[in-house]
């Protein structure tokens, strides 16, 4: 059972306002990952979560900011986002860190639509 | 560095018809290939994807690709479409750190 659940689904905020999206998978999988994606355009990777450390920021803006408080839950904190921060966020999870090891691969949720007004 | 190159933004066929996504690809060493799915207002789906061993590779919903690495390639294809098909398919390239992700093809399925 490949699952990875993501909550809102769908989030509106004012850009003053301080929101939080949240992530959870129940596969015994050790790394996690946040993904921006805008309309009709492939996912980018922010932050990747490997054993509850946080192993990779794509030198994403302050105003984002994740936690991980366990091995099965990911949150992305919001605060003071501006309107082009609008996109569709995708948490995924893998066995392990990256895909270069045999078997390993990234499955995604199916997102939470965040828009900023 | 990687990188993948979906080089057909857009595709239209009838349903029942065979089809080809094309992927090319780019890495320096061993690839780990991946095709996903994204239907509308969704997250992506895993159809398939190739580690190593047998360079055809089968996945859900009837779809299959084949690795070859002379050219570079990970083409998607279908023997017969089906309406629920319409969506974007996206093309990855895995690494140790990352998964790499073409532009993306839209697929259309006239009725």
């Amino acid at each position: 059972d490949t699952e990875v659940t993501q909550t809102p689904k769908h989030l509106v905020m004012g850009m003053t306002n301080k929101k939080s999206l949240k992530c959870e998978q129940h596969m015994g999988h050790r790394a996690m990952y946040w993904y921006k994606q805008k309309a009709k355009k492939p996912p980018e990777l922010m932050f990747v979560y490997s054993y509850e450390k946080l192993s990779i920021n794509e030198s994403v803006p302050s105003r984002f900011s994740p936690e991980c408080p366990n091995s099965s839950l990911l949150n992305l904190h919001l605060h003071a986002l501006q309107p082009e921060d609008s996109a569709l966020y995708l948490c995924a999870s893998s066995q392990e860190g990256g895909t270069g090891g045999s078997g390993n691969t990234i499955y995604f949720g199916e997102g939470s639509w965040l828009t900023v007004v | 560095a990687q990188s993948v190159t979906q080089p057909d933004i857009h595709i239209t066929v009838s349903e029942g018809a065979s089809l080809e996504l094309r992927c090319n690809y780019s890495y320096g060493a061993t690839p780990y290939l991946f095709w996903y799915v994204q239907s509308p207002g969704q997250g992506l789906q895993l159809l398939l994807k190739y580690f190593s061993g047998d360079t055809l590779v089968q996945g859900i919903k009837g779809f299959e690709a084949e690795f070859k690495r002379s050219q570079s390639s990970f083409n998607l294809r279908k023997p017969s479409v089906h309406w629920s098909d319409a969506a974007e398919y996206f093309c990855a390239v895995g690494s140790a750190r990352q998964l790499t992700f073409g532009s993306g093809t839209q697929l259309t399925v006239l009725p």
